[in-house]
């Protein structure tokens, strides 16, 4: 069955620091989206993306996020300068369509930890 | 706004004992609802979705989850436990509206089965 691969499994970074968390969504979904969950909390929306632009990004997603999908297959989250809130581990989802009734299929997240 | 409410963060059954955990809903229109189970170190993957066409859903290890209108809930259940099925649980509804797209999660439910 097709999945949603997210690399690295584990990323460390400095305070400061740009970071990259890299995913590939499953092939012939077109929407896209990241949320992330610190420890110990809920699952929170950060962004969603369809046809190369943000559709809908939260609070939370301020100024230090961006994403982008370089090419035909992978989908990226940026933080820009890194810091100790951002520690949390990062899941990336997509689905086949934006019917109410379609499920997002998750990957097994990046566990960002800032240092 | 929809958002979900789980009752009980942790949930501990024996091994072969009903397994009940709560989801509520808030939402002014009918819900989308979906159920996702974390294993340890993995990411979601969705075990049943609400979408109208049944109140009872089957999903997948045996789980199932019954719309209620009136007490709008959405609760999982599952006969028999087995220790396999200790993971974490979520409850998600999906955002209203033509662009809103995406999930909102419960706070989850830990689920430990005892031998």
């Amino acid at each position: 069955e097709p999945e949603v691969t997210q690399t690295p499994s584990h990323q460390v970074t400095q305070m400061g620091q740009e970071v990259i968390l890299r995913c590939v969504p499953i092939s012939n979904h077109l929407y896209f989206y990241w949320y992330r969950q610190i420890l110990g909390q809920k699952v929170e929306f950060l962004v969603s993306f369809y046809n190369n632009e943000i559709s809908e990004k939260s609070e939370i997603f301020d100024d230090q996020f961006s994403v982008e999908r370089p090419d035909g297959s992978n989908f990226t989250l940026k933080i820009r300068s890194t810091k100790l809130e951002d520690s949390a581990m990062y899941f990336c989802a997509s689905s086949g369509s934006n019917q109410k009734n379609s499920p997002l299929h998750f990957g097994n997240g990046t566990r960002l930890t800032v240092t | 706004a929809q958002s979900v409410t789980q009752l009980g963060s942790h949930v501990s059954v024996s091994e072969g004992a009903l397994v009940l955990l709560r989801c509520n809903y808030s939402s002014s229109v009918p819900p989308y609802l979906f159920w996702y189970v974390q294993y340890p170190n993995q990411g979601l993957q969705l075990l049943l979705k609400y979408t109208s066409a049944a109140t009872l859903v089957k999903g997948i290890n045996g789980f199932e989850a019954e719309f209620k209108k009136s007490e709008t809930s959405f609760h999982l259940t599952k006969p028999s436990a087995h220790m396999s099925d200790a993971a974490e649980y979520f409850c998600a509804v999906r955002a209203h509206g033509k662009t809103a797209n995406n999930l909102f999660f419960g706070t989850g439910t830990r689920l430990t089965v005892i031998p």
